[in-house]
């Protein structure tokens, strides 16, 4: 079955760590996206990539990385510069939204908490 | 991007009862996408609307976009405990990609 594979589904960090969460689809879609999820809160844009090599920040970049080596893998990473990464972690991915955005389609998500 | 608001954030139903939740923009909306998302789990696309006024059914579950394309709107009839979970409505963000408003939580009580 295609879908978006996420792991691990729950990640503990200490303090000062950086950690990497695992995002893979098998969709043959183009763009993939990375969002926060905090209680109550909507889901909010950390980066999102069009084609391999190349990703943009969203609205809340700081503190995170990505690479985009492979159009199936999208890894996302926590850095230290990131003092409140406690949060539930959203991958997805769609087809280019052109001429008009697409679904996307979500992965069941990370939740990463602090130790 | 396009901001949007929602409301309620909450929603507290009777099973049978109507659930009405609304989205707003203060800019004209390219587009709206509607997302359902259960508890303890990740949103699922519901919808798509694009075109001003338009009227999509998908069961009990009805979504209109706004003559003006600023607001859109989800009803539901007749809730079932099988709706509980949080709807999002989601507009044009940076770039290319979405931004989705804070939802709305619907619980429905048997």
């Amino acid at each position: 079955d295609g879908g978006i594979t996420q792991s691990p589904k729950y990640l503990f960090r200490k303090e000062g760590q950086n950690v990497t969460l695992s995002c893979e689809q098998n969709l043959n879609h183009d763009a993939m996206y990375w969002y926060r999820q905090d209680p109550g809160q909507g889901l909010r844009l950390i980066y999102y990539s069009q084609i391999v090599n190349d990703f943009q920040k969203g609205d809340i970049a700081e503190g995170y990385s990505v690479s985009r080596e492979k159009k199936e893998s999208f890894p996302l990473t926590v850095t230290s510069a990131q003092k409140n990464p406690t949060a539930f972690y959203l991958c997805a991915s769609s087809i280019l939204p052109l001429p008009s955005y697409q679904p996307q389609h979500f992965g069941d998500g990370t939740r990463l908490s602090i130790l | 991007g396009q901001q949007v608001m929602q409301i309620p954030q909450y929603q507290h139903v009777q099973e049978g009862e109507d659930f009405t939740t609304y989205c707003n923009s203060s800019t004209t909306l390219s587009n709206i996408q509607w997302y359902k998302q259960r508890p303890g789990g990740h949103p699922v696309f519901l919808i798509q609307l694009v075109k001003s006024g338009e009227v999509k059914k998908q069961k009990r579950l009805t979504f209109q976009f706004g003559e003006a394309k600023k607001n859109s709107s989800l009803h539901i009839t007749a809730t079932q405990t099988t709706d509980v979970g949080t709807y999002f409505c989601a507009g044009m963000g940076s770039g290319y990609a979405l931004n989705f408003g804070k939802g709305t939580s619907l619980l429905v009580t048997p």
